[in-house]
């Protein structure tokens, strides 16, 4: 079994419906992140967190939410979707023990369609 | 805020061929690590450097962190269409940058049979 999974792997809605992307880890890392990717600009970072109470923002976090419900568990949410946020989006974990070089490992993605 | 730029964005080759790929920054880094990355799948990491000048070799892939901390590349001996996926550069370090990873923009790399 993966060791980080997502839902959905495919979504296609439509402007100003909310969506929820969920991540899933059972490696036991305390760092979650939510990545988007976009052709030619490799990962932007839109939320992490060190643990069930510590939630950040990344560079991109305008448009988005997240929710850390478990240490497996985090969710990110459009609350109002617009055709721009339409991209892949990448959960990933990290060990609180790997320190700054912060080796990361990532789910499979979700492509999101915003029309 | 730190940035990586990595070079070229895309790298179309012929099996056999050798290549390198490049990530530069005027940001020093704890680390740099490598990723590569398959269509309908997430990055996977292939190496992480960590000490200046270091190389690390990973059968047909050669790793260097430059002397200061600034830079990094991946050079590939007589490239495989296996080898044919997306290329990332990773940097980590500490500060207000702590259990964060700043991402080069990514290298396309196809090898043609």
């Amino acid at each position: 079994d993966a060791d980080v999974t997502q839902t959905p792997r495919n979504r296609i809605t439509k402007t100003g419906k909310r969506i929820m992307l969920e991540c899933s880890q059972t490696k036991g890392h305390d760092r979650m992140y939510w990545y988007r990717q976009d052709p030619g600009l490799g990962l932007r970072l839109i939320y992490y967190s060190f643990d069930v109470k510590d939630i950040n923002k990344g560079e991109i976090s305008d448009g988005y939410s997240v929710s850390r419900q478990a240490q497996a568990k985090f969710s990110l949410s459009l609350e109002s979707a617009i055709p721009n946020q339409t991209a892949l989006y990448f959960c990933a974990t990290s060990d609180l023990w790997a320190g700054t070089y912060n080796e990361q490992f990532f789910g499979p993605g979700t492509r999101l369609t915003v029309l | 805020t730190q940035l990586l730029e990595q070079s070229p964005q895309f790298l179309s080759i012929q099996e056999g061929e050798n290549l390198t790929v490049y990530c530069n920054s005027s940001s020093v880094f704890s680390s740099l690590q490598w990723y590569r990355q398959e269509p309908g799948e997430g990055p996977v990491l292939l190496v992480t450097v960590v000490t200046g000048g270091e190389v690390k070799k990973l059968k047909r892939l050669t790793f260097q962190f430059g002397d200061a901390r600034k830079d990094s590349s991946l050079h590939i001996t007589a490239a495989q269409p296996g080898d044919t996926g997306l290329y990332l550069c990773a940097g980590a370090a500490g500060g207000t940058s702590y259990g964060k990873l700043t991402f080069g923009q990514g290298t396309i790399l196809t090898v043609h049979p």
